[in-house]
């Protein structure tokens, strides 16, 4: 299982754009990069998927590069109710597979 | 989206009984469902992972005696507590893959289990 690597802990302001970057040295072929959201005593929340380059849903983007070693998160103009642990992982592929979750980055977001 | 529910959402328990959590896929059927335990300012610890009709796999370290995993239909799961101790209080979560292209795994609310 690819592990990641994310900051600890990221500081924004209310209506600011947030990128935050996931190091995935070691993804294999067939995996995804899914990135969840949670907040205190909850459990986590899908936010987007990608496998390469760029996809965007209606609360974020998720830039790819072509090595696929990384990837990065991109909130736009966010809120106070941003204020979430987000988890970047990576896995499955043909199957059922179970997904291992690192640190998290703890996103708080101030007026 | 998918839904994943949990019941129930908190218990209160006394040292030595048992506890049983549920954990329903709403809206799809999951072969197969995980459970996490998760600690105050910690990540998500994955479990086991149980597939239905077969006996759950077990991470390395998680007492399969103590932690009962049951996934008698593909929108059931459950999680059994068995002689619940005080550090045994936790965050506990499931998880369902719902199977599709991308296999995104969809989350419950999680339980919050206190033992006394």
């Amino acid at each position: 299982l690819a592990k990641t690597t994310q900051p600890i802990s990221m500081d924004s302001y209310e209506g600011q754009e947030v990128n935050i970057t996931c190091s995935h040295n070691n993804i294999a072929t067939n995996d995804y990069i899914t990135w969840y959201q949670q907040f205190p005593s909850q459990g986590p929340r899908f936010i987007i998927q990608g496998y390469k380059t760029k996809v965007t849903n209606e609360v974020a983007s998720l830039f790819i590069p072509a090595d696929r070693k990384s990837s990065t998160l991109s909130l736009p103009r966010v809120s106070l109710s941003d204020t979430a642990v987000y988890y970047c992982l990576v896995g499955a592929g043909t199957g059922f597979q179970k997904l291992v979750f690192g640190t998290g980055t703890r996103l708080l977001v101030s007026p | 989206g998918a839904v994943v529910s949990q019941h129930p959402s908190w218990v209160i328990c006394k040292s030595g009984t048992s506890v049983k959590i549920e954990c329903r896929s709403l809206d799809f059927q999951a072969t197969t469902m995980f459970w996490y335990r998760q600690f105050p300012k910690q990540s998500l610890m994955l479990m086991a992972t149980s597939n239905e009709g077969s006996k759950a796999t077990y991470e390395q370290g998680v007492e399969k005696d103590k932690f009962l995993i049951n996934h008698a239909s593909l929108t059931l799961s459950t999680l059994t507590v068995t002689s619940a101790h005080p550090e045994d209080s936790s965050f506990y979560i499931c998880s369902a893959y719902q199977g599709l292209a991308g296999e995104t795994q969809y989350f419950g609310p999680g339980t919050r289990l206190l033992v006394l």
